[in-house]
């Protein structure tokens, strides 16, 4: 398997402007998880799904972003206007039932908003 | 609510050992490892389910108390390939979700 595949790998873009992140998850995983990593407020939790159905959305900052997940096989992560403060590492990860065999993660966006 | 890990870095050399520690003030259920390489994605470790239950993983090793609500990782025979941040994750009682602690700088010089 190709593991957690996420793109861009980084993103440049100026403030105000929409923003689209990308995941394709593991073949079989049923939980989807993203994450922002940052300095200051290191690893948090945005939003998961199960079975394509948003579980848990508390940790989405503000309104200006937003997830998505069509299919079992893709994920986006969307901001829209973004803001300087939204410049930090995205991460999405994938599980599989019980979390048993732990996440794994995609190797990040690197989002900079300036 | 994140995880306290200690210590926030650690410095060795080569061949020595360390222990990263990770509490609880909720009860825990498991704990999950993973380290995290500069510039890279966090890779599993491994997971520890129940009260005192001890994994290991080449060296690398962890512990699991769960009436203390508080696991802790031990590197022994450190290798320059063990450098790397250190995170704990726990997930929120019964929800699938982690919550990760700060993480634990490691840094094996040779």
């Amino acid at each position: 398997d190709a593991g957690v595949i996420q793109s861009p790998r980084h993103e440049v873009t100026e403030m105000g402007q929409e923003v689209t992140l990308r995941c394709k998850p593991i073949s079989g995983h049923d939980y989807l998880f993203w994450y922002r990593q940052t300095m200051m407020r290191g690893l948090e939790l945005l939003i998961y799904f199960n079975n394509n159905v948003p579980i848990d959305d508390s940790g989405m900052p503000e309104d200006r972003f937003s997830a998505k997940m069509p299919n079992a096989s893709f994920s986006t992560l969307k901001i829209q206007p973004s803001e300087p403060r939204d410049s930090a590492v995205y991460f999405c990860a994938s599980s599989l039932g019980q979390g048993l065999g732990g996440y794994t993660f995609g190797s990040g966006t690197r989002l900079t908003v300036v | 609510q994140q995880p306290v890990q200690s210590p926030q870095a650690v410095i060795l050399r080569e061949g020595e050992d360390a222990v990263i520690n990770c509490s609880s003030s909720k009860a825990l259920y498991s704990v999950h490892w993973y380290r995290q390489k500069h510039g890279e994605a966090p890779v599993f470790l491994m997971i520890l389910l129940k009260g005192g239950e001890q994994k290991g993983h080449e060296k690398i090793s962890a512990s699991f108390n769960e009436k203390k609500q508080q696991s802790s990782l031990y590197l022994t025979a450190s290798q320059l390939s063990y450098s790397g941040t250190y995170f704990c994750g726990t997930p929120s009682g019964s929800a699938r979700q982690l919550t990760f602690g700060s993480g634990t700088q490691l840094t094996v010089l040779p």
